[in-house]
């Protein structure tokens, strides 16, 4: 089983639709965790920072249960522009605090007109 | 600032060849991993060097050494090439703080193929 599990996908939503992406993992001492996004054939960048309080950046919320350890990640209103894979990423460091992370495979969101 | 920064962006190699990435970051960055990635697989962590001087291994390290050679600097050599080798490899760089990491910034990627 991976540490870090998400449906690859992909999403197909029309515009303005609202889509809910879940993510879980594997290792209960997980400290921190992260939605990345990945255009095609591009790096990985940071989205937002998944926090116990949950987050929100606009169209985007983030949630975490620690209890069922799950990550979530709610795009409201989607644009075209939205269209990417969603990376989920847990940093498990604990104690040895080297910043090391782990990847889920990533889920794949299309948007269409 | 260019950020981070990767040479080559492509490259191609017989089975048996040797090679070095390059990865350089202009943040002043302490910590520089080294990913892969394989579709279906997502990101995995191949080295890393959380300061200047030292490196370890992360989950896939075999086939693979790397030097951190200045703050700057942390390089990936494939001694002997193997077509399972065939990746993107990402290097990447974060800041560490007090008591956490802040986000990783990533390079563009090296596309390399091995024949």
């Amino acid at each position: 089983r991976k540490e870090v599990e998400q449906d690859p996908g992909p999403f197909n939503v029309p515009e303005g639709a609202t889509v809910a992406f879940n993510c879980t993992y594997s290792n209960s001492a997980s400290q921190s965790f992260f939605w990345y996004r990945q255009d095609c054939r591009k790096e990985p960048k940071l989205l937002m920072s998944v926090y116990s309080s949950g987050n929100e950046d606009g169209r985007f919320t983030a949630q975490l249960n620690r209890a069922s350890q799950y990550i979530s990640l709610l795009i409201r209103d989607s644009k075209l522009s939205d269209s990417a894979t969603y990376l989920c990423v847990v940093n498990r460091d604990g104690s040895s605090n080297t910043g090391k992370l782990i990847f889920g495979q990533g889920t794949t969101l299309q948007v269409k007109p | 600032n260019a950020g981070v920064t990767q040479t080559p962006k492509f490259q191609v190699l017989k089975t048996g060849q040797s090679m070095t990435l390059q990865c350089a970051q202009d943040m002043n960055h302490n910590s520089m991993y080294w990913y892969r990635q394989d579709p279906g697989m997502g990101l995995r962590l191949i080295y890393y060097s959380a300061s200047e001087g030292t490196t370890d291994k992360g989950e896939v390290p075999n086939g693979y050494n790397v030097s951190r050679l200045n703050k700057r600097e942390f390089s990936l050599r494939l001694e002997s090439a193997a077509p399972s080798q065939t990746s993107v490899y990402f290097c990447a760089s974060t800041q560490r703080g007090r008591s956490s990491y802040n986000e990783q910034f990533f390079g563009p990627g090296t596309r390399l193929t091995v024949l």
